[in-house]
Parts: C-alpha cells; structure tokens; sequence
C-alpha cells in the first residue's frame, strides 16, 4: 500500500534556528514528490515538485531533496512568517494515470521570534 | 491569471441533508481533483475529472458524487450528510491529470 509519513509532527524553532523535515514514503512507481505549504483554514499552497533521486529545489529559506525513499525539506535561518504545517505528497503509477496525491498528516513548524 | 477558487467558504449543515460546493479551476486546467481534510490529517483523495469524465475516485462512499462541467469548473456533491463528513474540501486543479496540483482556499463544511 502507498503510504507517505513525515516527522517530527510538531517542530518548534527559535528565528535563525536551521532544520529539517522529514518525508518518507513507499509507493509502487514514485512519480513525483510533492511539497505544500498550508496555514491555518486555508488551502495548501504549492512549493516543490521533486521527480527523480539526487534532485533538490530551493525557494528563498526552503531546500527540498529526494532520495529513493525519503525527501527533506530544510529550513535555513527561519522567520516567524515560516510558521505553517508542511505537507509531503506523492504521485505514484503508470504514466498517463490519475495523479491523485497521497499526503501524509504534515509536521507543523512553529517560529519564534 | 486566476487561481482557483472555491465557494461557499463555510457552511454548517444537518444530518442527512445535502451539500454541493463549487470549484473554478485555474486559467489553462483542464483537471480537477477534490479532496477532503479532517482537523489534523492530510487532505484524502476523493475522485478526479479530466475534460469533464471521471479519471479515478478514492475510497469515498457513491453518496459523494461529481461533475465537471465543459468550462472545466466542478461541483463536489455529497448527499445524506454524517458528522463525520464535517471537514475542508479542497479543489485542485492542474493543466494535464498528473502534473502538479494547485489548491483552492477550500469549503468548510460542520455537519450538526
């Protein structure tokens, strides 16, 4: 069975304080690895696709990577306007397939100023 | 360019009643994914639509049903409304059924 995890579930960091989060998966034919951000009531919004083992993405304080079974999204000198929930999801399947998501429950990172 | 959008926000309905909520896809999409996500959890896949069929469905009850209409706008329609159902329906839309996603602000359903 497709499964997505992602640790810790919780993360508090201090302004300045880099760190790490955790997305493992299992899936039969990954083909693609998704990263959200989502605030609270709200819709998640689009980060990073990550396709392939070895491959990395950044966006300003955010750096994604992939390996063959996890990815990690790390925080470099976070802000307090970083505080959201992360959410990993991933596509898996035969190519021209639906591409439903499967998320896992998100680690919700808190900084303080 | 237009992101997608959702309505109605919130909306607090009875047991056993019906809802629909509505979803414009954005500008260029011609796939539409519904989700729903409980407090706490990450969002679950309900079904997809692809020029207006239906390209997959998650394991939802049949009382949630779809559409997807020739503009590629959807409605997500569940019938016979449980407590359990009361969650944020997320819509997503992206340009071809698997290629990256792009979420609208959701619909807040409570089922009282």
């Amino acid at each position: 069975e497709d499964q997505v995890t992602q640790s810790p579930e919780a993360l508090r960091l201090q302004e300045g304080e880099s760190s790490s989060l955790n997305c493992s998966y299992t899936v039969s034919g990954l083909r693609g690895l998704f990263w959200y951000r989502q605030d609270p009531g709200k819709g998640p919004e689009f980060l990073f696709t990550l396709y392939s083992a070895g491959e990395e993405k950044e966006k300003e304080r955010l750096k994604a990577t992939l390996t063959k079974k996890e990815s990690f999204l790390h925080i470099t000198a976070p802000k307090p306007e970083d505080s959201a929930t992360y959410l990993c999801a991933v596509q898996a399947g035969l190519a021209g397939s639906q591409g439903n998501l499967i998320f896992g429950k998100g680690t919700k990172l808190s900084v303080k100023p | 360019e237009t992101g997608v959008t959702q309505s109605p926000t919130h909306l607090i309905k009875t047991r056993g009643q019906q809802v629909t909520l509505r979803c414009s896809s954005q500008s260029g999409h011609n796939t539409v994914s519904w989700y729903q996500q409980a407090l706490g959890q990450g969002p679950q896949f309900i079904f997809q639509y692809y020029r207006e069929e239906e390209n997959g469905r998650g394991n939802f009850p049949p009382r949630f049903s779809g559409i997807q209409f020739p503009n590629y706008s959807s409605e997500l329609n569940v019938n016979a409304l449980e407590l359990d159902d009361s969650a944020l329906y997320l819509c997503a839309s992206s340009f071809m059924a698997n290629s990256e996603a792009f979420f609208g602000q959701g619909s807040r359903l409570t089922v009282v």
